[in-house]
């Protein structure tokens, strides 16, 4: 089946700081996905986003689907950005694969 | 709309009783998702339907496992008997694909601990 790999698995911010989060994946995708899980559990859909990028807030991304990768972007973190980041990709017939997330602490 | 709805929150069981986790899927939402989440093995997909209808249930894991959406509005997840490595959350999500986009919601999550 299709392979997500999601780096860094683990990630320390100090509040204000930004940080990229990397997705990549080892097929052609219909489309891709970014997650946030936060501390309790609630999976909240960041961005649908198959190729180019888009922004919303201080989050932004980046998919280039023909070299298999995705990017998230996280600017001035804040506290409430801690959780984890998963990455989904449709590997067919609107079936969703997720990586292993990117578990990520953000400090004051 | 009130989003994806799941129920109950949180169960705790004790092994071989039958459990069943109910899902309410976003009104107009055509497809509905069973996910499990564990530490070992992260969100993996159980079962899929797409406009009532089974479409895929090759990530159910045993025959203990099954699922129905006997309407729009409403799917149950069941488990019988239950085992301690079914000690999971189990995650309803629903998405509409009419717009081309199938872009995920989920619901809050049941958190099932079998002792």
């Amino acid at each position: 089946g299709i392979q997500v790999e999601q780096s860094p698995p683990d990630l320390i911010l100090q509040e204000g700081a930004n940080s990229t989060l990397r997705c990549n994946f080892s097929d052609s995708v219909n489309n891709l996905q970014w997650f946030h899980q936060n501390p309790w559990g609630q999976l909240i859909n960041l961005f649908y986003i198959p190729s180019g990028t888009k922004q919303n807030g201080r989050l932004s991304a980046t998919t280039v689907a023909t070299e298999r990768y995705s990017l998230l972007y996280i600017s001035s973190s804040q506290t409430t950005d801690s959780g984890v980041y998963f990455c989904a990709v449709d590997y067919g017939n609107n079936r969703l694969a997720f990586g292993k997330g990117n578990q990520v602490v953000v400090i004051p | 709309d009130a989003g994806v709805i799941q129920s109950p929150r949180h169960e705790v069981t004790e092994m071989g009783q039958e459990v069943t986790l109910r899902c309410k899927p976003i009104s107009g939402h055509d497809y509905l998702f069973w996910y499990r989440q564990t530490m070992m093995r992260g969100l993996e997909l159980l079962i899929y339907f797409n406009n009532n209808v089974p479409i895929d249930d090759s990530g159910m894991p045993e025959d203990r496992f099954s699922a129905k959406m006997p309407n729009a509005s409403f799917s149950t997840l069941k488990i019988q008997p239950s085992e301690p490595r079914d000690s999971a959350v189990y995650f309803c999500a629903s998405s509409y694909t009419g717009t081309g986009a199938n872009v995920l919601t989920f619901g809050a999550g049941s958190r099932l601990t079998v002792l």
